[in-house]
């Protein structure tokens, strides 16, 4: 079974500067995907970021950015000049590639940031 | 922007009472899916639906479970007969591919209360 894990309840950063949220997950497939969607209060969840197993390299969209570290099967989200609209619960969450197993999400506990002015 | 829609925002029911929650994926999608979120655990996988059958539920998913697509537009959940345990906020999502370039595009949820 698939699990991942956000041990982060709850963080908060100053505007402008950066932070890191954690992600770690377990998984036996070799091929999956990880994403990182963003819940502001009372809204929809949206997609932040992706980042597909078999690459090496981090991905990056404008402020934010992964640390996948597959190894150690951890994926963290990083984002740069932090902005009040950022203020949400951030979902880390996996699937397998390829079947029918794409958009069965597994997903953490979430993490909620505060961006404070 | 497009978006996924869900009805109703709130719904309280009676123990032993039929639900429907319904959801409006996006117009050209053709992947939809449902998930659920009690109180303070996981938003958890229900279910995927694709080309009018169900593609892969979970082990919550049981017979009192059930998706259609009733007009080629909505998407609904019906619970045939609810359980307190069945209280959570219900989130329905569409996709355009049923791969890694098919985002999932969730709507705002339905939250079910049961009594």
């Amino acid at each position: 079974a698939q699990t991942v894990t956000q041990s982060q309840p709850e963080m908060s950063v100053q505007e402008a500067e950066t932070v890191t949220l954690s992600c770690t997950y377990d998984t036996s497939e070799n091929n999956y995907y990880l994403f990182w969607y963003k819940q502001p209060p009372s809204r929809q969840m949206i997609l932040v970021i992706r980042q597909e197993a078999y690459k090496q390299q981090n991905a990056t969209e404008n402020r934010f950015s992964v640390n996948f570290q597959k190894a150690a099967k951890s994926f963290s989200l990083k984002i740069s000049d932090s902005q009040l609209g950022d203020t949400a619960m951030y979902f880390c969450a996996l699937t397998n590639a390829g079947g029918t197993s794409y958009g069965k999400l597994t997903f953490g506990q979430g993490t909620i940031l505060t961006v404070h002015p | 922007e497009p978006e996924v829609t869900q009805t109703p925002s709130h719904q309280v029911t009676q123990m032993g009472q039929e639900v429907i929650l319904r959801c409006v994926p996006i117009s050209n999608h053709l992947y939809f899916y449902w998930y659920r979120q009690i109180l303070g655990q996981k938003v958890e996988f229900l279910v995927s639906f694709y080309n009018n059958e169900i593609s892969e539920k979970s082990e919550i998913f049981d017979d009192q479970f059930s998706v259609e697509r009733p007009d080629g537009s909505n998407f609904t959940l019906k619970i045939r007969s609810t359980k307190l345990e069945d209280s959570a906020m219900y989130f329905c999502a569409s996709s355009a591919q049923g791969s890694l370039t098919g985002e999932l595009f969730f709507g705002e949820g339905s939250r079910l209360t049961v009594l």
